[in-house]
């Protein structure tokens, strides 16, 4: 079986400080997906990453980068310069085995509330 | 591009009333479906999910159902709702097959239901 832990339940920082979200995996697939996703106050999930087990490398998009360490099941995910519009609850999820299976579904962590004060 | 589209938005509805919730995707072809519940302050909890036109997986036992009479339509139903109903109700699609498999799910704007 496989899980996904978010043990941040909620993050409160002030504007322009860094804010680190972490998510730790467990599967016994050899190859999975993981993804980060952002539920803003509206609901809508919006999907910003995905990274595959083959592929370590830490990957930067803006102020959002991500930390992908296999040896310690971990995908961490980091907002630098905190803005107020970066309020929302994150969610971590995987996809394991990455090859396709009967509806493709994904395990979801129980997410970070993140809050971000003027 | 892709879009995915729910309604209604927001919903009030008594106990042991009937319900109907529908959600419709543009732009892709024989997409997965899924249903999601989120209760107040919770996670994501998936409640069914569909790989084809009548072809429903229920992952959570419970008095809803979810029907897709047509490849981009998904349906959420129940016959009596209960309090324990209430929540936040997300539809996702995702890629099935084609070269731009990646499994990633997207969602639309989800209905908030209220069970009074």
């Amino acid at each position: 079986a496989q899980k996904v832990t978010q043990a941040q339940t909620e993050i409160s920082v002030v504007e322009k400080e860094d804010v680190t979200l972490d998510c730790v995996y467990e599967t016994r697939d050899t190859t999975y997906y993981l993804f980060w996703y952002k539920q803003p106050p509206s609901g809508e999930l919006v999907f910003l990453i995905r990274r595959n087990s083959f592929d370590e490398q830490n990957e930067i998009s803006g102020r959002y980068s991500w930390n992908f360490q296999k040896s310690t099941s971990s995908f961490n995910f980091t907002i630098t310069a905190s803005q107020v519009v970066d309020s929302a609850v994150y969610f971590c999820a995987l996809k394991a085995p990455m090859i396709k299976a009967a509806g493709n579904k994904l395990t979801f962590g129980g997410g970070t509330r993140v809050l971000v004060k003027p | 591009s892709q879009t995915i589209h729910q309604w209604p938005a927001t919903l009030v509805q008594p106990v042991g009333s009937p319900l109907s919730l529908e959600c419709t995707v543009e732009g892709t072809s024989n997409p997965n479906l899924y249903w999601y519940r989120q209760a107040a302050g919770r996670g994501l909890q998936l409640l069914f999910y569909s790989v084809g036109i009548g072809q429903i997986s229920s992952e959570v036992p419970q008095n809803l159902s979810a029907s897709r009479p047509q490849d981009r339509q998904f349906i959420l139903s129940s016959k009596k709702l209960l309090l324990s109903d209430s929540g936040f109700y997300l539809c996702a699609w995702s890629v099935r097959s084609g070269q731009a498999y990646s499994y990633e799910q997207y969602f639309g704007p989800g209905t908030r239901l209220t069970v009074t």
